[in-house]
């Protein structure tokens, strides 16, 4: 079956703008999270939706958003770029929660480069 | 909070060495531990997990035993490849705060030399 599917892979944007990334997930997951993967701070939680609600949000500014539609699918979305936004964003899936012993798989993830 | 500390990279290996990387964790409940792996310009990639104390996973090779008493899920392989060449993350996943979300050590890269 497919994978977590993420889109575009890379893009590059300017100062100021925002961006949305998309990601699919495994048909049948229902929760959905995105991680920010950079040089210096390594791999960071952004978000977590399930059953279309954000469960919580890592420590990160209000200009980092997502949404989680009723197919699961998810988007983020990150405004009035910066440079530091620079990263490679992941979406994972799992088909319940991670407590349950389930497991979280990654996409190939999204390249954003901010100048 | 949570937190998982690994050992530092890089590490370099020649083919056919064993290999140990050093994972110890911190958690306030009882949570899923994790190996993922990361290949140039990819994703990260699972590569072994264990969901209560005394489990071990392993793939490919490779084995880590979830260790309750000691904190820690150290990577272990017998003999290494030049493919093997990549980097090692160790993570632990629990719901925290209300969310489910995957805490990472901070990588480890690993070099394979034939």
């Amino acid at each position: 079956k497919a994978g977590v599917t993420q889109t575009p892979r890379y893009l590059i944007k300017t100062r100021g703008q925002q961006v949305t990334l998309s990601c699919s997930p495994i048909s049948g997951h229902r929760s959905v999270s995105w991680y920010q993967q950079t040089p210096g701070q390594g791999l960071q939680f952004l978000f977590e939706y399930f059953s279309e609600t954000q469960r919580n949000k890592g420590n990160f500014p209000g200009r980092f958003s997502g949404r989680q539609f009723s197919n699961s699918r998810s988007e983020m979305n990150v405004s009035t770029l910066e440079l530091g936004d620079s990263a490679l964003y992941l979406c994972a899936s799992s088909l319940d929660r991670v407590f349950s012993g389930n497991t979280i798989y990654f996409g190939e993830g999204s390249w954003l480069t901010v100048v | 909070g949570d937190s998982v500390t690994q050992m530092e990279g890089p590490v370099t290996l020649s083919e056919e060495a064993f290999l140990t990387i050093n994972c110890t964790y911190t958690a306030t409940g009882y949570p899923s531990l994790f190996w993922y792996v990361q290949y140039p310009g990819e994703g990260l990639q699972l590569l072994l997990k264990a969901t209560k104390a005394d489990d071990k996973g392993s793939n490919k090779g490779f084995e880590a035993t979830y260790r309750k008493e000691t904190t820690s899920f150290h990577l272990e392989k017998g003999s290494v490849q030049v493919s093997d060449s990549a980097v090692y993350f160790c993570a632990l996943g629990a719901v925290i705060q209300g969310a489910q979300k995957l805490v990472f050590g901070q990588g480890t890269r690993l070099t394979i030399n034939p």
